[in-house]
């Protein structure tokens, strides 16, 4: 069965040092991945997403940078965290058929300080 | 652009009530219609999903019936329970590539 892990669950980073999440996926090959955000209290902001190795499409412009280096990877990542970059990161991923809905990660909760 | 609204919350309701959470959607063709469901601290998970008109999605006792005459999808549930306390997201999905998510309702359920 397809599975999705994210790490980590909880960051507490200061502001301007540089941010790695990382989203693996088992259990299936050439998935759809996606990165949303939500802010504290406020529905999911759709960040990046990806329909191929190095494949890389931004919804929104930001100091926040998206790779995928592998099939089954996908890191979000940026050089200089903002205090407005606190939120809770999802990572998911999705068939591709527009029938099928995502399976999300189970999150990380940043904190820029 | 396509879109989807949810209505506004907070939601609190007593044990045993009977719930409903609004969704309208607009969009360009006919899309697949879903719900999801965010525990506190979690991830999103899959609640039920309609892919044509007329269609009815259920699942842990929650149905939403896609209503293409007045563009709905809206939640409901006869008895609530405490676990069921979460917050709730409406989608659609149009094409290949994206989710557009509505903007959460939470519900709160008290004993």
């Amino acid at each position: 069965s397809q599975t999705i892990h994210q790490w980590p669950a909880t960051l507490v980073q200061p502001v301007g040092s540089p941010l790695s999440l990382e989203c693996t996926v088992e259990g299936t090959s050439n998935p759809n991945l996606y990165w949303y955000r939500q802010a504290a209290g406020r529905g999911l902001q759709l960040l990046f997403y990806s329909v191929g190795i190095g494949q890389i499409s931004s919804e929104v412009p930001q100091n926040l940078s998206a790779s995928r280096p592998q099939d089954r990877q996908f890191i979000l990542s940026s050089k200089k965290l903002l205090l407005s970059d606190s939120g809770f990161y999802l990572c998911a991923w999705g068939e591709g058929g527009m029938n099928y809905g995502y399976t999300f990660g189970s999150g990380t909760r940043l904190t820029v300080v | 652009g396509d879109s989807v609204t949810q209505m506004e919350g907070p939601v609190t309701l007593s044990e045993e009530a009977f719930l409903t959470i609004n969704c309208t959607y607009t969009a360009t063709g006919y899309p697949s219609l879903f719900w999801y469901v965010q525990y506190p601290g979690e991830g999103l998970q899959l609640l039920l999903k309609a892919t044509k008109a007329d269609d009815k999605g259920s699942n842990k006792g929650f149905e939403a019936t896609y209503r293409k005459e007045t563009t709905s999808f809206h939640l409901e549930k006869g008895s609530v329970q405490v676990s069921d306390s979460a917050v709730y997201f409406c989608a659609l999905s149009l094409g290949a590539q994206k989710l557009v998510f509505g903007q959460g309702t939470r519900l709160t359920i008290n004993p």
